[in-house]
């Protein structure tokens, strides 16, 4: 049973436009939900995090908006860079996560020129 | 600052091969230490994670098993590795309370 869905394993965006990247949840304890970003062969790195005592956390060009009722939350790239081309995973935890992230599958975000 | 190191960066086994891939951390004290698993097609797996010197809580049943000798030292062991053992596998570590993991560079580990 997969608590933690990207259920789009890729995303073309133009350059300059918006990315949006989609993310359903299952699991209703869960209240700490993160962003990564990861390049081939190398290790996640952590983009931003929101608690579910928020719907909307912003950093820079970053937005990870949270709907509870819905258990969705999305991460919105304006505007999308070609460095910005790389797996986004999408994290869940009850609390801080001490004992373990729920990551989804990931969606491959392709910046076109 | 906090580093993390995890090596080798790349493995090629046989089949029924040992294994051991190791992890350290620096510039803190008693941190949570995780192994996941990236699998072809997959999402991360969480495999282990410890939050103390000899305490290993493993997540799902497999062919592996974590080690945690010292305080920020973290191993990934098999003492006989299958096909199916194959992938990319992923150390980090959190403070106590976890909110927000750093990850290691990962070993990719291929299994012949």
């Amino acid at each position: 049973d997969q608590q933690v869905k990207q259920n789009s394993p890729s995303l073309s965006v133009q350059e300059g436009r918006i990315s949006i990247l989609n993310c359903d949840y299952t699991n209703s304890m869960f209240d700490y939900f993160l962003w990564y970003k990861k390049y081939p062969a190398e290790g996640p790195t952590f983009l931003i995090s929101i608690s579910s005592i928020k719907d909307k956390n912003e950093d820079g060009r970053f937005t990870v908006f949270l709907n509870k009722s819905a258990k969705h939350l999305s991460l919105h790239i304006v505007p999308s860079q070609p460095g910005d081309s790389a797996v986004y995973f999408c994290a869940a935890s009850v609390g801080g996560g001490a004992d373990g992230l729920t990551f989804g599958k990931g969606t491959h975000l392709i910046i076109q020129p | 600052s906090q580093t993390i190191h995890q090596w080798p960066a790349t493995l090629v086994q046989p089949v029924g091969s040992p294994l051991s891939l190791e992890c350290t951390v620096e510039g803190t004290s008693n941190p949570n230490l995780y192994w996941y698993r990236q699998a072809a097609g997959r999402g991360l797996q969480l495999l282990f994670y410890s939050v103390g010197i000899g305490q290993i809580s493993s997540e799902v049943p497999q062919n592996l098993s974590a080690s945690r000798p010292q305080d920020r030292q973290f191993i990934l062991s098999s003492k006989k590795l299958l096909l199916s053992d194959s992938g990319f596998y992923l150390c980090a570590w959190s403070v106590a309370r976890g909110y927000g993991y750093t990850f290691g560079s990962g070993t990719r580990l291929t299994v012949v």
